[in-house]
This record gives C-alpha cells, structure tokens and sequence, in this order.
C-alpha cells in the first residue's frame, strides 16, 4: 500500500511572495499519478495540477508548478505571486495507475495561510 | 443541474441508527467513490464503483454498505452508526481510473453521529 506524507500542517506566506508545500510518498509501484488539490472553506475539492510518474518534466499551471523528484518520491507544490484566494488546504494524492477502479491516497493536508 | 450532487448536505442521528448518504451524478462517470475526511486524517477510501453492480472495498470501509444498481447512483449506508463515523464524506465520481481522468468531488455531506 502507498502512503502519503504532507509534514507541514501550516504554512503561511505574505501575499505576492512565492510558497513550496512538501509531499513524500512511499510506493513500490513504478507507475502512478501525483496530483495536488485545493480545498477551500467552503470544503470543495478542486484539482490544481497533475502529474504523470513517468513523465520527467514538471507540470506547471499558470501559478501553480510542481517539483516531481521520482527517485526521492518527492512531489512539492510551488505556489508563485500568491494571492488571498490561494488560502485552502492543500492535499497531496497519490493513484496507482494499473489499471481498475483505484481511489486517490491523500496526505493529511497542509493549511496555507495568506497574510495580507 | 449538471454535476455531482450529495443529499443531505448536513446530517445528525444517533448512535445505532441506519443512515443513507445520496450520491447523484449527470456525466454517466463510469467511476464512482466514497471518501470520509477526519481532522488529522485528510480524505480516506471506503468504497468504490467501476460500473453499476461492480462495488469493492477501499481504505476504510468496516461500518458501511454501497449499492450501484444505476450507473448515476451510489448511495453509502452507515447501517448502525457510531460515534467514529461523525466525519464529512465526499462522493466522487470519474469517466476512467487513468490520469486523464480527474475525479469529481461534491460538495461533501457531513454527518454527526450522538
């Protein structure tokens, strides 16, 4: 089974600086997906970005860039410019991409705050 | 309206008692998924659905009960609920189980368990 560390509960940037939010995972498995979500107060899940394990080029989304390092199973978020709406926590998710009906593995969350 | 759905969006019932959570989906997602979030725990795996009648356990599901008999429905019995199954659970659904396939949450129901 795969297993997902998020070691920062709280994180807190000052508006317009630049943020990185740090996941570990553990798998034996050499085929998966990493992906990032955002949840605000309001409790919806939102995707912000993706990541294939076999792809060695960091996937990016406007603001939003990851640092994927495979060999150390390591999968931080970079969040540029930060802005007031950023502030959510953060999930980390892990997926085993062979096949079946697999569901998302999460960290525990990391909470972003935004100082204005 | 378009999208995921969860019903009751907000439950309280007492210990012992048989409860029903919604899950309503209009893409016709192949996928489905239940998913409990406790504090310190992030999001976690109950059950999950591939298809209608193709149900199977995940993570966490000892206490619950699904059923998919349409492929737009999957309900999540808790069938004598417990005070540890006070949490927010999320309904998920996707088209695939591969990357292009993101998985769509609703908007989360969350129960109380006295």
């Amino acid at each position: 089974a795969q297993t997902v560390t998020q070691s920062q509960p709280e994180m807190s940037v000052q508006e317009a600086e630049t943020v990185t939010l740090s996941c570990t995972y553990d798998t034996s498995e050499s085929d998966y997906y990493l992906f990032w979500y955002k949840q605000p107060p309001s409790r919806q899940m939102i995707l912000v970005i993706r990541q294939e394990a076999y792809k060695q080029q960091n996937a990016t989304e406007n603001r939003f860039s990851v640092n994927f390092q495979k060999a150390a199973k390591s999968f931080s978020l970079k969040i540029s410019d930060s802005q007031l709406g950023d502030a959510a926590m953060y999930f980390c998710a892990f997926q085993y991409s062979g096949g079946g009906a697999d569901g998302l593995t999460f960290g525990k969350g990391t909470h972003l705050i935004i100082q204005p | 309206d378009a999208g995921i759905t969860q019903s009751p969006r907000y439950k309280i019932t007492e210990t012992g008692r048989q409860v029903t959570l919604m899950c309503h989906q209009t893409w016709s997602h192949s996928y489905m998924f239940w998913y409990r979030q406790d504090l310190g725990h992030g999001l976690r795996l109950i059950y999950y659905s591939a298809a209608a009648d193709i149900t199977d356990k995940g993570e966490v599901p000892d206490g619950y009960v699904v059923s998919r008999s349409k492929t737009e429905n999957f309900p999540l019995t808790l069938e004598s609920a417990t005070r540890s199954q006070t949490s927010v659970y999320f309904c998920a659904s996707s088209e695939g189980a591969s990357f292009s396939n993101e998985q769509f949450f609703g908007p989360g129901t969350r129960l109380t368990v006295l």
